[in-house]
């Protein structure tokens, strides 16, 4: 069975520093989607980042980055130049590219972001 | 992207009634989810709702105590029924707007529900 693994239950960064999240998982498929998602106080969860396991290339968006690491089922989130508005829970999901639509979430990481 | 609304945002019922939450989306999707998340926990899927065709429940969960709708491409909603204070949780939407070969979903902001 798929699983995502958060080994980070919290972590704290300095506003304008670079913090980055661990995702790990687990799947014997050759292709999936992964993807990273923000759930602010507010609860309305926001895609950060996308990631198709075929693209060798890691995936861009502004100030957030990942760094995959397909052979060791490994999906980092990198935030550059923190901001207050990053402070969230943090979710790693994954999901099949066939089969199934379901999303395997992992169990999340708070950041707070620190003035 | 696709803009989702939920109503109600937040309700306190008592045990063995049942709450109907709505979820409405700006544009026609295919396919529709609904997700529960226990306070401080992760997103648990309960269905998969597409229109046209029954839900498809994932397990651990029955169409008897969740039953959903799927009236058409832009609405659905999920009963919860004989309520208990285990359903304490916040209830989520998400579609997915380029359909089900395409990845990413969207999601409303969340029904809070607390059983008394």
């Amino acid at each position: 069975a798929q699983t995502v693994t958060q080994s980070q239950p919290e972590m704290s960064v300095q506003e304008a520093e670079t913090v980055t999240l661990s995702c790990t998982y687990d799947t014997s498929e050759s292709d999936y989607y992964l993807f990273w998602y923000k759930q602010p106080p507010s609860r309305q969860m926001i895609l950060v980042i996308r990631q198709e396991a075929y693209k060798q290339q890691n995936a861009t968006e502004n100030r957030f980055s990942v760094n995959f690491q397909k052979a060791a089922k490994s999906f980092s989130l990198k935030i550059s130049d923190s901001q207050l508005g990053d402070a969230a829970m943090y979710f790693c999901a994954y999901r099949p590219t066939s089969g199934t639509y379901k999303y395997i979430f992992g169990t999340g990481t708070r950041l707070k972001v620190l003035a | 992207s696709a803009v989702i609304s939920q109503k109600p945002s937040r309700d306190i019922c008592q045990r063995g009634t049942s709450l109907t939450i709505q979820c409405q989306v700006d544009s026609q999707v295919t396919m529709m989810f609904w997700y529960r998340q226990q306070p401080g926990q992760s997103l648990t899927l309960i269905a998969t709702a597409n229109q046209g065709s029954e839900a498809t429940y994932e397990s651990g969960f029955v169409i008897d105590k969740f039953p959903i709708s799927r009236p058409n491409l832009t609405f659905s909603t999920l009963t919860v029924s004989n309520m208990s204070p285990e359903d304490s949780s916040i209830y989520l939407c998400s579609v997915a707007p380029r359909g089900g070969m395409y990845s990413e979903q969207y999601f409303g902001p969340g029904t809070r529900l607390t059983v008394t």
